[in-house]
């Protein structure tokens, strides 16, 4: 049983334009969402969380968005730079401190993106 | 200082060995996790500690066994491991509260043979 799904395996954008990356969710206990940007034979690296108090959170290029009522979030990159490319995961807790699943985090299948000179 | 540091970055072992991987981290975060992943898929749970504490086992075979001495290092023993449990293992930390973003180490890339 999935409970968070990245439908698109891979986007491939222009430099300059916007990526736009989706991820989906089952759990409707999740409220802690948060996107992930890895580079092979590495760790993930942050890039911004959101709560299920907020539907936007921004930071710099990167805005996330949740819509709770759909169990829908997309990651925004503006504008997009060849550095981008990577694989960027969707993950989500519960996030409540003490609760049998706190501090574990569900990843999507990931999306790889390409972002063309 | 964001970072935290797992030892060693790449190890093979034979199926009878016994070998520890280490992770470090000196954020002051009081939660640590062990996450595996294998090629083309999302890292996925095995262990969580708080507070130097076990709080969460993804039902993880015993021949993986955590260990946290302290409040910044946590370790993971192997022992008899099988070559399907070839994968990154990653190490990861955050703040002690459920909406704090977890930290990711680079990683150790194991292979059993």
């Amino acid at each position: 049983d999935q409970q968070v799904k990245q439908n698109s395996p891979s986007l491939s954008v222009q430099e300059g334009r916007i990526s736009i990356l989706n991820c989906d969710y089952t759990n409707s206990m999740f409220d802690y969402f948060l996107w992930y940007k890895k580079y092979p034979a590495e760790g993930p690296t942050f890039l911004i969380s959101i709560s299920s108090i907020k539907d936007k959170n921004e930071d710099g290029r990167f805005t996330v968005f949740l819509n709770k009522s759909a169990k829908h979030l997309s990651l925004h990159i503006v504008p997009s730079q060849p550095g981008d490319s990577a694989v960027y995961f969707c993950a989500a807790s519960d996030g409540h401190a003490g609760g049998t699943s706190y501090g574990k985090l569900t990843f999507g299948q990931g999306t790889i993106l390409t972002v063309h000179p | 200082d964001t970072e935290v540091t797992q030892t060693p970055k790449h190890l093979v072992m034979g199926m009878t060995n016994k070998k520890s991987l280490k992770c470090e981290q000196h954020m002051g975060h009081r939660a640590m996790y062990w996450y595996k992943q294998k090629a083309k898929k999302p890292p996925e749970l095995m262990f969580v500690y708080s507070y130097e504490k076990l709080s969460i086992n993804e039902s993880v075979p015993s021949r993986f066994s955590p260990e946290c001495p302290n409040s910044s290092l946590l370790n993971l023993h192997l022992h008899a491991l099988q070559p399907e449990d070839s994968a990154l293992y990653l190490c990861a930390s955050s703040q002690d509260n459920g909406w704090a973003e977890a930290f990711f180490g680079q990683g150790t890339r194991l292979t059993v043979v």
